[in-house]
């Protein structure tokens, strides 16, 4: 069975362009969510959908960050315009939903210049 | 403010010993606690999940959770170089997403 899949793995950019990060789920997994790694902050949860909606963005840093989930199969994570700091490795994760196993993507590292 | 706590380590492990690693946290309302095991540039790898008091026990792994002493810990046997890595504690607690430690690494020695 496929796991996560995420695209791309790798992201160099420029300051002040947007950059945009793709996910697709575990099939029949209803929760999907998007986390954030650096080495000063470890793994933070960003924002989380179940059943395609948003219900907690509580982490997305700022207004520059925007995360959709237009289907079962497909979410999007959106920065714009990207700054020097945003620069991490974004996973994606997804469950069954509630409070169960969570299995993650093989990550996408944002380089931004 | 949600925190859960680990020893960031390295822990040194002969190999074929067992390896403890441990975990606290901060949120007493806490349902779900997981251990993922993350190699050096690789995703987290969900190794292990607890629910409910006392120990699981999947293979080499035992899990053990305390939650009057808001403790969770991971009993590795007969350590391997392969399980040389960093395991992170990770817990749910009001909400769904998971709440991370920062991480122990893991040194087995040959």
């Amino acid at each position: 069975d496929a796991g996560v899949i995420q695209s791309p793995r790798h992201e160099v950019t420029e300051m002040g362009q947007e950059v945009t990060l793709r996910c697709k789920p575990i099939s029949g997994h209803n929760s999907l969510f998007w986390y954030r790694q650096t080495m000063m902050r470890g793994l933070e949860l960003l924002i989380y959908f179940n059943n395609n909606v948003p219900i907690d963005d509580s982490g997305m840093p700022e207004d520059r960050f925007s995360a959709k989930m237009p289907n079962a199969s497909f979410s999007t994570l959106k920065i714009q315009p990207s700054e020097p700091r945003d620069s991490a490795v974004y996973f994606c994760a997804s469950s069954l939903g509630g409070r169960t196993e969570q299995y993650f993507g093989p990550g996408t590292r944002l380089t931004v210049t | 403010q949600k925190e859960v706590e680990q020893n960031s380590g390295p822990l040194s492990v002969p190999e074929g010993a067992i390896a403890s690693l441990n975990c606290t946290y901060s949120d007493r309302g806490s349902q779900s606690f997981f251990w993922y095991r993350q190699y050096s540039g690789k995703s987290p790898e969900l190794i292990m999940s607890i629910y409910s008091n006392g120990d699981k026990e999947d293979g080499r792994f035992t899990a053990q959770l305390n939650k009057a002493s808001q403790y969770v810990s991971l009993l590795i046997r007969d350590s391997q170089p392969s399980d040389s890595a960093t395991y992170l504690c990770a817990v749910i607690g009001g909400a769904d997403g998971l709440t991370f430690g920062k991480g122990t690494h893991l040194i087995i020695q040959p």
